[in-house]
């Protein structure tokens, strides 16, 4: 089936410096991708909407300048957390959407972020 | 209104027994879909079932099934002949069809614990 991988699964760095999170479709274009964030034992927040070829769509309350995303190419979406600071520390996780007519969407295995 | 709740933070479940897991949405969309998803420690997101708005049949996978209740706005997830490996975070998510094709809204999550 579908599979979406990200990576890196575990990334720590240090505070003020820029980390980047891959999101690719490995068997699927995907013209649509989401980011969502999850603190520990909570739910998944949407934080943005990845559009192929255009901006993304952030939610509410989510810095665009902060968490940059970038949709280059219908496999692969970037999220790059700027000046990551501790309270960025957190589970991102992505997921894809192709011709998607209703069922299963492909999520990636999430990344955790921890920033010291 | 929140459009996704899960009013169970924790259940527990003897090993072999069936076990419901509740979810009432919102949404003011006449097409729709809900999800349920299993997200074990490790984090990944595990597909469990889907049902459109339109479907008049309760959709069943395996050992997953769905109580839809349109009138009421309610999903719950009955998981039959629960077993250890059914331990984990379960997430109950809406689609809306007016927004972005896969961006689900999700429900706060419930965690269960399966008992030997």
């Amino acid at each position: 089936g579908a599979v979406v991988s990200q990576h890196p699964s575990w990334v720590i760095c240090k505070s003020g410096t820029s980390v980047k999170i891959e999101c690719r479709s490995l068997d699927f274009q995907a013209t649509t991708m989401f980011w969502y964030r999850q603190f520990p034992k909570q739910s998944l927040m949407l934080m943005a909407t990845s559009n192929e070829g255009s901006k993304a769509t952030y939610e509410q309350g989510v810095e665009k300048d902060k968490f940059l995303i970038n949709h280059a190419s219908l496999t692969l979406s970037t999220l790059t957390v700027t000046s990551a600071h501790p309270e960025d520390s957190s589970f991102y996780i992505c997921s894809a959407s192709g011709n998607f007519g209703g069922g299963e969407l492909f999520f990636g295995e999430g990344s955790r972020l921890t920033v010291l | 209104a929140q459009k996704i709740t899960q009013t169970q933070p924790g259940m527990f479940v003897q090993e072999k027994e069936a076990v419901t897991l509740d979810c009432t949405y919102d949404t003011s969309d006449q097409s729709y879909g809900l999800f349920w998803y299993k997200q074990p420690s490790s984090g990944e997101m595990i597909f469990l079932i889907y049902q459109g708005s339109y479907d008049e049949q309760n959709a069943t996978e395996g050992r997953y099934s769905l109580n839809f209740q349109k009138a009421r706005k309610s999903a719950n997830l009955v998981i039959s002949a629960s077993q250890l490996g059914d331990s984990a975070m379960y997430f109950c998510a809406l689609h809306e069809r007016s927004t972005s094709y896969g961006k689900l809204t999700f429900g706060q999550g419930t965690i269960l614990t399966v008992h030997p």
